[in-house]
């Protein structure tokens, strides 16, 4: 198994650009989640789905869009990237909620100028 | 609303040292609550949780963890620390569909 896999894992965009995240997971997860990850201040949930076509909205959604037409993928959108979206993100997988451990990528490197 | 709060964003111990991470909590019903680690340049990766069974809770790499109800407090601890326990340390809370991760604690070992 792969687990959970990510790309690009480095990037660097101009402000208003626009690009996908692309996250897989390949445990059959129903779960799927999207972190931003700043110094200071830990993982912050971006948006996260409950299954294909189901997703819903974290703590720091705006500026951000998401879909999942499969289990196996989870992409994220920058529609317009700012200088603010500057961070590393993480995508995380797991096959439950509450006690079941998540499963990470190892991250997307983004820089916005 | 559930928060984390990991006291102090350094810890620096030397070699063969007691290592301990501090951890509270703050949750409106029992929590699930999690330690992970994160190796630089990588995602991260379980250390050890509770779910409410025993509450001290043995992970990888020799580290446990106390769930004290009392202090809301879950903190990390390892008899003697090595050099590749050097690392970022998350404490996390998790209610339902979603997971509050705490600051983060970087874990420096001196030789």
């Amino acid at each position: 198994n792969a687990g959970v896999t990510q790309t690009p894992k480095f990037q660097v965009l101009k402000t208003g650009q626009s690009m996908t995240l692309q996250c897989a997971q390949d445990m059959n997860h129903e779960y799927m989640s999207w972190y931003r990850q700043d110094p200071g201040m830990g993982l912050r949930l971006i948006h996260y789905s409950v299954g294909a076509g189901i997703t819903d909205q974290g703590e720091v959604p705006n500026g951000y869009n998401v879909s999942r037409s499969t289990t196996e993928d989870f992409p994220l959108r920058l529609l317009s990237a700012a200088p603010s979206q500057t961070s590393v993100y993480f995508c995380a997988s797991t096959s439950g909620t509450g006690k079941e451990t998540q499963y990470f990528g190892p991250g997307t490197r983004l820089l916005v100028l | 609303a559930q928060s984390v709060t990991q006291l102090g964003s350094h810890v620096s111990v030397s070699e063969g040292a007691l290592v301990l991470l501090r951890c509270n909590y703050s949750s409106s019903v029992p929590p699930y609550l999690f330690w992970y680690v994160q190796y630089p340049n990588q995602g991260l990766q379980l250390l050890l949780k509770y779910t409410s069974a025993a509450t001290l809770v043995k992970g990888i790499n020799g580290f446990e963890a106390e769930f004290k109800k009392s202090e809301t407090s879950f903190h990390l601890t390892k008899p003697s620390a090595h050099m590749s326990d050097a690392a970022e340390y998350f404490c996390a809370v998790s209610e339902g569909f979603k997971t509050i991760f705490g600051a983060g604690t970087r874990l420096f070992v001196k030789a």
